[in-house]
């Protein structure tokens, strides 16, 4: 079964230094690959998405991420973090066999201090 | 507001009661997910419907769970007999078709404390 490793569940980081939430997925055949933020009290939002063709993926807020399928990586970051990045970032995989659920990693905590 | 709307937010239920939670997926999408979200845990895939349909339920548990998605109406997520375990987060997201890289969109959630 799929399975997404964040290998950090809290990551500290002073405001305007570089950023970079590790994210690791079991070996498969095919899959897409997600980041999602969520806030306190709502729902997830979308970053960015892997779908095929260039490694690096850009995002919103100045979020980017690099697919390494030798690796099978897919981490997160940002050259310059503000404070309002502070939220919890999840890795998720789409199996393209197995429709659309979402496997979740089990999140990191981005802490944002002046 | 066209985004995916879940109610209530909250939700407060004693030890055996039911508690029923709504989704309202956002407007043209006839695909819904649930995930729950336990304290200090990542989303786990609960179930996946299509209107009137349920296409992939294998993270439900096998017991006072249940989900439905009408034809007409919201889909919702019911817990029978709930006990305190069953305190989380309980997310709705929906998708315009069935296919796996289409990014889901989220609702905020409905929080369930169970006393």
């Amino acid at each position: 079964a799929q399975s997404v490793t964040q290998l950090d569940s809290q990551v500290p980081v002073f405001e305007e230094a570089p950023v970079e939430l590790r994210c690791n997925y079991s070996s498969s055949v095919s899959v897409y690959l997600f980041w999602y933020v969520q806030y306190p009290n709502q729902g997830l939002q979308l970053l960015l998405k892997y779908l095929s063709g260039s490694t690096l993926v850009k995002g919103i807020n100045g979020f980017e991420a690099e697919f390494n399928k030798s690796q099978t990586s897919f981490h997160l970051r940002k050259p310059s973090v503000h404070i309002s990045d502070t939220a919890e970032y999840f890795c998720a995989v789409s199996d393209r066999n197995q429709g659309g659920k979402l496997i979740f990693g089990q999140g990191t905590e981005l802490s944002v201090k002046p | 507001n066209a985004g995916v709307m879940q109610n209530p937010r909250h939700l407060v239920r004693r030890r055996g009661q039911e508690a029923r939670l709504r989704c309202s997926p956002m407007k043209g999408h006839s695909h819904v997910y649930w995930y729950r979200q336990l304290p200090e845990e990542g989303l786990k895939f609960m179930v996946y419907l299509q209107k009137e349909n349920i296409i992939d339920e294998s993270g439900m548990p096998k017991e006072r769970f249940s989900a439905e998605f009408p034809k007409e109406g919201p889909s919702i997520l019911r817990i029978q007999q709930v006990v305190r375990g069953d305190s989380a987060a309980y997310f709705c997201a929906s998708s315009p078709y069935m296919d796996s890289n289409q990014p889901q969109h989220f609702g905020d959630g409905t929080r369930l404390s169970i006393l």
